[in-house]
């Protein structure tokens, strides 16, 4: 069973270009959850999806920012316009149920020149 | 204020010493986290507590609902478990299971 996918693995952009971070969870997992680290800083939460549906998108800054996870294929966080402060590791955690642990993808590194 | 304070902030030992790590919240929580951060990144849950105490392997994992607190203990630790390990909880008001992060403790086993 492989674990939770996250490509790419390090994502340059330009200022103002678009990023898009997908996220492949395990096998049989429906919850998704993305997290952002900035820079010498601790880990945040983002968003919260199921299947088609946006659960808890409290984290996520109110503009350029967004996130689903279609009924097929891998969840999506898409940052419109990038700026330097987006620069971070964003991680992807995975479970079968929200009671559940969560499993984490090894994250994408997007740097903002 | 944080919602999750760990302590110490930066712990270094000695090969084969006992290690402990501590977490306190100031929140209710349905469940707590401890979780091991590689240094290329890579982040490993290590366990999941509602209460009592877990164990795996040479890690023990404690939580007192009560006194709001979680302590991860590494027995006879080796070099291979440097890494930073991370606390994180599920606050009671949250929908589904959203972390609530500790800013982490960076531990050095030095050989």
């Amino acid at each position: 069973n492989a674990g939770v996918m996250q490509n790419p693995r390090h994502l340059v952009r330009r200022r103002g270009q678009e990023a898009r971070l997908r996220c492949s969870p395990m096998k049989g997992h429906s919850h998704v959850y993305w997290y952002r680290q900035l820079p010498e800083e601790g880990l945040k939460f983002m968003v919260y999806l199921q299947k088609e549906n946006i659960i808890d998108e409290s984290g996520m800054p109110k503009e350029r920012f967004s996130a689903e996870f279609p009924k097929e294929g891998p969840s999506i966080l898409r940052i419109q316009q990038v700026v330097r402060g987006d620069s971070a590791a964003y991680f992807c955690a995975s479970s079968p149920d929200p009671t559940y642990e969560q499993y984490f993808g090894p994250g994408t590194r997007l740097t903002v020149t | 204020k944080n919602e999750v304070e760990q302590s110490p902030q930066n712990l270094t030992a000695q090969e084969g010493e006992f290690i402990t790590i501590n977490c306190s919240y100031s929140v209710g929580i349905s469940a707590l986290h401890w979780l091991q951060q590689h240094p290329g990144g890579g982040i490993v849950s290590l366990f999941m507590l509602s209460s009592g105490k877990k164990k795996h392997g040479r890690l023990i994992a404690t939580i007192n609902i009560q006194e709001k607190h979680s302590s991860l203990h590494i027995t006879a630790s080796h070099p291979r478990d440097s890494a930073v390990y991370i606390c994180a909880v599920v606050p009671w008001e949250t929908s589904g299971s959203r972390l609530t992060f500790g800013e982490g403790t960076q531990l050095t086993v030095n050989p």
